[in-house]
């Protein structure tokens, strides 16, 4: 079946460093969705993406759908502590939409 | 709008005994999901309602979980017995449509401990 694979799993920065996580399908995607889980909270929708090499820009955050639509990523620029948390893909195949293990964004004030 | 409501958000059982939880999703959305997201892990679709018919429960351990949403609104999913492998967080998401192409709104969610 399909599968939804995100590296890193753990990423920890100094406040101000970039951060960047990646996301891999096992099989072409027609939409991939990015959500952000707070500690303790529940998902919360971020963005989709849809176009093959679409790039969608939320101010400091910058998704990007790839060129054979497998694969994504999500950079934040000079990461704030508001951005703590675990960051997931979740991509739509065939059938239906599959998360991934998320990465989860620890930050050193 | 008010979002997705779930309750209890807090259950502690012993193996072998049964639980059941509840979602009422955002009012108009037709479709409601049951997801489990064992700590560490993203979650993991359990059951998909497309109004109150079921779309997609392959990965719902059917021996054990059972789940409905008889008019189409709110829904319950029930675990009868727990395992100790059950133990995770259960979220309860809705969506106007099934399609895969709109937001998931989630629920703050169910988190179950096994004893």
């Amino acid at each position: 079946g399909q599968q939804v694979m995100q590296i890193p799993q753990y990423q920890h920065v100094q406040e101000g460093e970039d951060f960047t996580t990646y996301c891999n399908s096992s099989t072409t995607l027609s939409n991939i969705q990015w959500y952000k889980q707070r500690p303790g909270g529940h998902p919360v929708f971020l963005i989709q993406l849809v176009k093959s090499g679409e790039v969608k820009k939320q101010k400091r955050l910058t998704f990007q759908f790839g060129e054979a639509k497998k694969n994504s990523s999500l950079h934040i620029t000079a990461t704030q502590t508001t951005d703590v948390g675990t960051y997931f893909c979740a991509g739509k195949g065939a059938q239906k939409l599959v998360f991934g293990q998320g990465t989860r964004l620890t930050i050193n004030p | 709008e008010a979002g997705v409501a779930q309750s209890p958000r807090y259950k502690i059982i012993e193996k072998r005994q049964s639980v059941a939880f509840w979602c009422n999703p955002i009012s108009g959305h037709a479709t409601l999901y049951w997801y489990q997201q064992i700590l560490g892990q993203g979650p993991k679709l359990l059951i998909q309602f497309q109004n109150n018919g079921v779309v997609d429960d392959s990965q719902l351990p059917k021996d054990r979980f059972s789940a409905e949403r008889l008019k189409g609104v709110d829904s319950t999913l029930k675990i009868q017995p727990a395992k100790l492998e059950d133990s995770a967080v259960y979220l309860c998401a809705s969506s106007p449509s099934g399609t895969g192409h709109q937001p998931q709104h989630f629920g703050d969610g169910t988190r179950l401990s096994i004893l």
